[in-house]
């Protein structure tokens, strides 16, 4: 079956303009995360959904940073006034539902910020 | 606040050897332990985890792990390693009761023939 699939695999943008990044979960999967991964480290946890509530939003690092699940399948990642800092690899997971089940992640979109 | 340490940045190893990565963890309450893998040009992919039970975990590909509450450790081991190992290898934790995954930064295996 389709795994996660993210669009647009890549991104270039300018300082101060408005990117989504989109996320398409495994078929039936009620839990959605999204990660940032920079150069060198390992993915770091932005937000939690679990179908369409974000559960756990403490990891979006600022206002600027927003995401939606709005019918408990594909979601959305806003980023506002981009800034340079924001370029990384953003990463989407999808798993059944509780912390325990495996995570199945997407090939992630490359998010460049010039 | 709970924090992944993944001690080795960079693990290089010749084929056939064995091989240990090493992954402490800090956090006060229990938590889930799992190991990823990220081949290159690929997405992570899950390795092997640990719930709960037995302290050692086998996982895909012939890697196991064993998880130390004493030393809050989770190193992941293989008896003999291949070239199609080389990859980066992340160790991560989920605080029991919660969904925050946080990760380690990563170590890269490379395998030499």
């Amino acid at each position: 079956g389709a795994g996660v699939s993210q669009t647009p695999s890549n991104k270039v943008t300018e300082k101060g303009k408005y990117v989504e990044l989109r996320c398409d979960p495994i078929s039936g999967h009620t839990a959605l995360y999204w990660y940032r991964q920079s150069l060198g480290q390992g993915p770091e946890f932005l937000i939690y959904f679990q179908g369409t509530g974000a559960a756990d939003d403490s990891g979006l690092p600022n206002d600027r940073f927003f995401a939606v699940r709005p019918e408990g399948s594909v979601s959305t990642l806003k980023i506002q006034r981009t800034e340079r800092g924001d370029s990384a690899v953003y990463l989407c997971a999808s798993s059944l539902g509780e912390p325990q089940e495996t995570q199945y992640f997407g090939p992630g979109t490359r998010l460049l910020v010039l | 606040a709970q924090s992944v340490t993944q001690l080795d940045s960079q693990v290089p190893v010749f084929e056939e050897a064995p091989v240990e990565l090493r992954c402490n963890y800090s956090s006060s309450v229990s938590v889930y332990l799992f190991w990823y893998v990220q081949y290159p040009n690929q997405g992570l992919q899950l390795l092997l985890k640990y719930l709960s039970g037995s302290t050692l975990v086998k996982g895909i590909n012939g890697f196991e792990a064993e998880f130390n509450k004493s030393q809050t450790s989770f190193h992941l081991r293989k008896p003999s390693v291949h070239i199609s190992d080389t990859a980066e290898y992340f160790c991560a934790v989920i605080l029991t009761g919660g969904f925050k995954t946080i990760f380690g930064a990563g170590t890269r295996l490379f395998v030499k023939a």
